[in-house]
């Protein structure tokens, strides 16, 4: 069935490196994704809305040059957090549209950042 | 702009005690409702959503909500909890099918035995 594979689940940096988030939608064609970060005991916040072949359209207050948001195909978004700090350090989910008789958002499982 | 409002940040309950989980929401226009669940350093799975129809809604698990627009909420139930029902839970909005979600700010469940 339709899934969403995220990868890494887990990733330690020395601040100053990039780090790169992988989103793939299995068994579906997503045109749309969303990135969201999750600080710990809080809830998620949208950072940006991936589009296939597009530009990806930021929340306000979301550093764009920072966060690199690339949609080259229809079953694939990455997120490169660009010069990492430890502020950086959170929770990335992203999701993607299943379009059908029975639309719904389907999340990927997380990836922990932590930079040291 | 649409926001949510968790009343409650965490519920302990006992096992087998019924439960409900408030939501209320904020928006100009017609919104879908969603409840997800979260356990620990997973992404979230959807529990049950309304999007028209009959207010009270089914979802997996044993759960079940019901909308009411008068009071603008979206709160969730089970009649009767299991250990493994502890985790955190968030209420989301959205304007339409497959539209970016707002989140409320969760509650986290505690089931003790």
């Amino acid at each position: 069935g339709a899934v969403v594979s995220q990868h890494p689940s887990r990733v330690i940096c020395k601040s100053g490196t990039s780090v790169k988030i992988e989103c793939r939608s299995l068994d579906f064609q997503a045109t749309t994704m969303f990135w969201y970060r999750q600080f710990p005991k809080q809830s998620l916040m949208l950072m940006a809305t991936s589009n296939e072949g597009s530009k990806a359209t930021y929340e306000q207050g979301v550093e764009k040059d920072k966060f690199l948001i690339n949609h080259a195909s229809l079953t694939l978004s990455t997120l490169t957090v660009t010069s990492a700090h430890p502020e950086d350090s959170s929770f990335y989910i992203c999701s993607a549209r299943e379009w059908g008789a029975n639309e719904k958002l389907l999340f990927g499982s997380g990836t922990q950042l932590s930079v040291l | 702009a649409q926001s949510v409002t968790q009343l409650d940040s965490q519920v302990p309950v006992f096992e087998e005690a019924p439960v409900e989980l408030r939501c209320n929401y904020s928006s100009s226009v017609s919104v879908y409702l969603f409840w997800y669940v979260q356990y620990p350093n997973q992404g979230l799975q959807l529990l049950l959503k309304y999007l028209s129809g009959s207010t009270l809604v089914k979802g997996i698990n044993g759960f079940e909500a019901e909308f009411n627009k008068s009071q603008t909420s979206f709160h969730l139930r089970k009649p009767s909890v299991h250990i493994s029902d502890t985790a955190e839970y968030f209420c989301a909005v959205s304007v339409g099918p497959g539209q970016k979600l707002v989140f409320g700010q969760g509650t986290r469940l505690t089931i003790n035995p």
